[in-house]
């Protein structure tokens, strides 16, 4: 089975400070990979997720996540932080067959300050 | 598209009473989740279901029911509230399995005195 680590609980950066968060994964062939962000009162949205083929992923609100299998990491990146980046960000890891629900990190809280 | 909506958005309930918190989809989607959040825990699998009929337990299903009747809807039922179940509720659906995003719901938060 699957499993998810996010290191970090809580993160504090200066706005247009550059920001990682860490995810690390176990399984056991290429899994499949996201990145969720929840707002204050608000539901889960996609950030952005990997499949397959370039280990560089874009997603939305300027955001960016690299895999690297050797490392069973999945971090998520973004160069500029902004104020209204502040929330909850979870990492997530699919089997590529499908027939088992994602598997979702604890969650980093993430904090921006002037 | 309203995607997956989640009535009621707030409920306080007394200890022992019971309650259906209501989930649907109009994505076609044939999976569904409910999930419970609590601070600084992540989220929790209660139960999901892969289509019409079907249903499966997660990592926490004491204390909650399912039901599966149309693609829709996918309600899920507390039957003896306990305090241990104020938390907030989230529902969610994927196209397929997990491999494949899942769109969230605006949640339920659900207290129990």
């Amino acid at each position: 089975a699957q499993s998810v680590t996010q290191p970090d609980i809580h993160i504090t950066v200066s706005e247009g400070a550059s920001l990682e968060l860490r995810c690390n994964y176990s399984y056991g062939a290429t899994p499949y990979l996201f990145w969720y962000v929840q707002s204050p009162g608000q539901g889960l949205q996609l950030l952005l997720k990997y499949f397959s083929g370039d280990t560089l992923v874009q997603g939305i609100k300027g955001f960016e996540a690299e895999f690297k299998r050797s490392q069973s990491s999945f971090n998520l990146r973004k160069p500029s932080v902004h104020w209204s980046d502040a929330a909850e960000y979870f990492c997530a890891v699919g089997a590529a067959s499908g027939n088992t629900p994602l598997v979702f990190g604890k969650g980093t809280r993430l904090s921006v300050i002037a | 598209n309203a995607g997956v909506t989640q009535t009621p958005k707030f409920r306080i309930l007394k200890i022992g009473q019971s309650m259906t918190l209501q989930c649907t989809q109009d994505m076609n989607h044939n999976y569904m989740y409910w999930y419970r959040q609590d601070p600084g825990m992540g989220l929790k699998l209660i139960y999901y279901s892969v289509g019409a009929g079907i249903t499966d337990k997660g990592e926490v299903p004491n204390g909650y029911n399912v039901s599966r009747s149309t693609t829709e809807d996918f309600p899920l039922r507390l039957e003896l509230a306990a305090p241990s179940q104020t938390s907030v509720y989230f529902c969610a659906s994927s196209y397929a399995g997990g491999n494949n995003e899942q769109f969230f719901g605006p949640g339920t938060r659900l207290t129990v005195l």
